[in-house]
């Protein structure tokens, strides 16, 4: 089955503490991308990756570091993680990041950092 | 950079009454796209407009794509309980062709 995968789907962790949320795609997917949804803001787009080694920031990558070693994985890594990055943060891909692809998202990850 | 506002923010409706969602762009778009996400759920594609006052409809959902590429709206019909969710417009500006700017979202509610 054609999927996007994330883990953990939910993680309580306190302020500081590195943590790495994974994910991974089997449909051979090009593009690559984080984004955090907040209340009100719909989804904010953190990082996204055009292909294996490379990525780019999105529009609120700070505290936040990606990368990108196999095309199947982009995993996402806080390194040292503070309250106001508590969210809900999904992971997708699409099979280029050409304008005509659409994108698939994984299930989420909820994140509370206190 | 480039803005994609999403109006109104919630809406309530009778089950049977129709739903509008407007999004509204800062730049001109190359294309724009629609995701459905359900209460608890993952945001999931759609449709994708991409010409000039195009309109697509799919079943009870019409969508249009305004003539200047700047403004896009979803158009429920007799709305069901199963139309329940928050639904989201992504713009992708006519400059940037990697990143794709999502709107804040439209939370429908349909009351039985």
């Amino acid at each position: 089955e054609a999927q996007v995968t994330q883990n953990p789907r939910y993680l309580i962790t306190v302020t500081g503490k590195k943590l790495t949320v994974t994910c991974s795609q089997n449909m051979n997917h090009e593009y690559m991308s984080w984004y955090r949804q907040d209340p009100g803001l719909g989804l904010r787009q953190i990082y996204y990756s055009m292909n294996v080694e490379v990525t780019d920031k999105g529009d609120v990558p700070e505290g936040y570091k990606v990368s990108r070693k196999e095309k199947r994985n982009f995993p996402l890594i806080l390194e040292s993680p503070s309250p106001n990055q508590t969210s809900l943060y999904f992971c997708a891909s699409s099979f280029s990041g050409g304008e005509l692809h659409t994108q698939y998202f994984g299930p989420g990850t909820r994140l509370t950092v206190l | 950079g480039q803005q994609v506002m999403q109006i109104p923010q919630y809406q309530h409706v009778q089950e049977g009454e129709d739903f509008t969602t407007y999004c509204n762009s800062s730049t001109t778009l190359s294309n724009i796209q629609w995701y459905k996400q359900r209460p608890g759920g993952h945001p999931v594609f759609l449709i994708q407009l991409v010409k000039s006052g195009e309109v697509k409809k799919q079943k009870r959902l019409t969508f249009q794509f305004g003539e200047a590429k700047k403004n896009s709206s979803l158009h429920i019909t007799a709305t069901q309980t199963t139309d329940v969710g928050t639904y989201f417009c992504a713009g992708r500006s006519s400059g940037s062709a990697r990143q794709l700017t999502f709107g804040s979202g439209t939370q429908l509610t349909v009351l039985p």
